[in-house]
């Protein structure tokens, strides 16, 4: 019964590959986000998603395509992947427009060789 | 800009230790307050956060009060457990707009018995 979860744990994948991480929340919230993890532990919003529409896009590449295929839903694509993007995604939720407390999921560890 | 600087880590303690882990932030208005914590394995979990000045959050032990006038939101505990080792997160979200956490870099605890 886990609230917030994310698809893989883990993903090893080689520099110019697509790749998806998926997000799921079963706590009925409207808003969800994504979020980088750098090597240096540095947590950084990058998009979020509020009833399936995008109200936050922080300055990413454009590599990076955020999909909401319902409100339970935020799927994040990654194309042609390069070393920089090795990091940790943690995926997240929120209720009342985002105005209520975060909750987070696992995270996904990505490393690009 | 908006920022969170938090202590270095990793912080090691023996059980039973008093705990302090320094936060300040920088930030345009009246910001709300977050102490996050991420257990191995797991997702970021919220710890105890402040909405306003003098506002004190508390939860499991754990303690930091939002002081404006030196614009710090330090983490206190006056005897930390073995269970208590983990990554611990100071954040902000800025007062109007969305829901956007500005994450501090993190700071690793370790407890040893």
């Amino acid at each position: 019964d886990t609230a917030v979860s994310q698809t893989p744990k883990y993903l090893v994948t080689q520099m110019g590959n697509d790749k998806s991480i998926k997000c799921e929340q079963n706590l009925g919230h409207d808003t969800m986000y994504w979020y980088k993890q750098d090597s240096k532990k540095f947590l950084k919003i990058m998009f979020s998603y509020n009833n399936k529409e995008l109200i936050i896009n922080e300055t990413v590449p454009n590599r990076f395509s955020p999909k909401s295929p319902d409100k339970a839903h935020l799927n994040l694509h990654i194309n042609s992947l390069e070393l920089g993007d090795s990091a940790v995604y943690f995926c997240a939720s929120s209720q009342d427009g985002g105005r209520e407390t975060q909750y987070f999921g696992p995270g996904t560890r990505l490393l690009v060789l | 800009g908006d920022s969170v600087t938090q202590m270095e880590g990793p912080v090691t303690l023996s059980e039973e230790a008093c705990l302090t882990i320094n936060c300040t932030y920088t930030a345009t208005g009246y910001p709300s307050l977050f102490w996050y914590v991420q257990y191995p394995g797991e997702g970021l979990q919220l710890l105890l956060k402040a909405t306003k000045a003098d506002d004190k959050g508390s939860n499991k032990g754990f303690e930091a009060t939002y002081r404006k006038e030196t614009t710090s939101f330090h983490l206190e505990k006056g005897s930390v457990q073995v269970s208590d080792s983990a990554v611990y997160f100071c954040a902000l979200r800025l007062s109007g707009g969305y829901n956007k956490l500005i994450f501090g870099a993190g700071t690793r605890l370790a407890v040893h018995p």
